[in-house]
């Protein structure tokens, strides 16, 4: 257990779908990460926040959207989405931005998606 | 190549032997981390070394970074069958709070 916990574990949905997967974290951090992890690809940052404010949106497309009401949970809300966009879906915390020995991110299990 | 990319990109070997991955990364850092994911699972933190540290243990595993060469290896010594997994490294490139992770490498421990 790393403290960060993500829903749903998996999700199947189709391309005209709207649906939200959620990210909370039990460690009083103060940023959330979300990253996305497909097959034989590095892992891609997608967006960061910091203090609920968003400090990275990695050319992600509008299709994703995120959403950070406060320090503990992090959204990333899903519509129209394409069959590439099937992937392992990771959040991260870590204890700030810019902040020395706040460099280590600490991730949820991720949810698994697929897009049909 | 990508900054931090591990190489070899799988490694197989028995129970008790040692394990060795190594990372290259190309731009200047502030810090380097490794980390480990179990199949299907999050990235699990392992180890930080800083840019003016060579080497660092943590239990079974000894880090090294050279950044004169812009590397660094991973060595996991007297392996289980529960050391299975894909282990990252991952660089800051400088910045404050992105990392960059490379693909990984697989490692298989047979018992």
């Amino acid at each position: 257990e790393t403290g960060v916990t993500q829903t749903p574990r998996h999700l199947v949905m189709g391309m005209t779908n709207k649906k939200s997967l959620k990210c909370e974290q039990h460690l009083g951090h103060n940023a959330m990460y979300w990253y996305k992890q497909s097959a034989k690809k590095p892992l891609e940052l997608m967006f960061v926040y910091s203090l609920e404010e968003r400090v990275e949106n990695n050319s992600v497309p509008s299709r994703f959207s995120p959403e950070c009401p406060n320090s503990s949970h992090l959204f990333l809300h899903l519509h129209t989405l394409q069959p590439e966009d099937s992937a392992l879906y990771l959040c991260a915390s870590s204890q700030g931005v810019g902040l020395a020995g706040s460099e280590t991110q600490y991730f949820g299990p991720g949810t698994r998606l697929l897009v049909l | 190549s990508q900054q931090g990319e591990e190489d070899p990109q799988a490694l197989s070997i028995q129970e008790g032997e040692n394990a060795t991955m190594n990372c290259s990364y190309k731009t200047s850092i502030n810090n380097l981390q490794w980390y480990r994911q179990n199949s299907g699972r999050g990235l699990v933190h392992l180890i930080l070394i800083r840019s003016n540290e060579r080497e660092k243990h943590s239990g079974r595993l000894r880090v090294t970074l050279d950044t004169s060469k812009k590397s660094s290896s991973l060595l996991i010594t007297a392996s289980r069958a529960a050391d299975t997994a894909s282990y990252f490294c991952a660089t800051d490139e400088g910045s404050n709070y992105k990392l960059t992770f490379g693909k990984g490498t697989l490692l298989t421990v047979n018992p």
